[in-house]
């Protein structure tokens, strides 16, 4: 899991609730990004941000928001607009934006659960 | 479509025999291609990847995998399974359109039994 903390390791959350889970890196890396995985789907890309103060969608963004400020923290946040939120989520950071032979480092992840 | 498939949802093996885990990917372009391992409820471990030279690979923990152009696959393999490496698996492939981006397999969960 290297460098990047995720935090709180389990989430438990009423519907209608907001959300926002942490993950913060010490590896220096400029593109950070947050996966959500559920059973037999592996990792779909949420949002992604290559540098400071931007970020973009990725694949299921609807329901999700993100800030990056600091370089080494890129929070999600889980709105109640998100139908199903219920899953497991992974930030991960990769050194170099864009870079197509770059590794993506994962964090340990965020266990959420809607009650 | 860009894509990565792993065909095998579980794969069981006993300790001490070769393993393999089986993936294949669809791109246009020359492939980027990782391979990734989970314990439970744990993040992803990179375990190696393929960028270009040797089409053999080598990672951490004693794997390695193939990497075969003509067969579109990049198969990770093992020459002697432990009881430990039981885990899931995923494959990826670098996305060449939005090359920021990684497209995941759905995962090959391995069991090695004593």
């Amino acid at each position: 899991d290297g460098g990047i903390t995720q935090s709180p390791k389990y989430l438990f959350r009423k519907e209608g609730q907001n959300v926002t889970l942490s993950c913060e890196q010490n590896l220096n890396h400029d593109a950070m990004y947050w996966y959500r995985q559920d059973p037999g789907q592996g990792l779909r890309l949420i949002y992604y941000s290559q540098i400071v103060n931007d970020f973009q969608k990725g694949d299921i963004a609807e329901g999700y928001s993100v800030s990056r400020e600091k370089k080494e923290s890129f929070p999600l946040t889980v709105t109640s607009a998100q139908k199903n939120p219920t899953a497991f989520y992974l930030c991960a950071s990769s050194i170099v934006p864009s870079g197509v032979t770059d590794t993506q480092y994962f964090g340990p992840g965020t266990r959420l659960t809607v009650l | 479509a860009q894509s990565v498939a792993q065909p095998e949802d579980q794969v069981n093996v006993a300790e001490g025999n070769p393993l393999t885990v089986k993936c294949t990917y669809s791109v246009s372009g020359n492939p980027y291609l990782f391979w990734y391992v989970q314990y439970p409820n744990r993040g992803l471990q990179f375990l190696l990847k393929y960028i270009t030279g040797d089409n053999l690979v080598k990672g951490s923990y004693g794997f390695e995998a193939e990497f075969n152009k003509s067969q579109t696959s990049f198969h990770l393999k093992k020459p002697s399974a432990l009881v430990s490496d039981s885990a899931l698996y995923f494959c990826a492939v670098r996305d060449m359109i939005k090359s920021d981006k990684l497209i995941f397999g759905t995962g090959t969960r391995l069991q090695v039994f004593p």
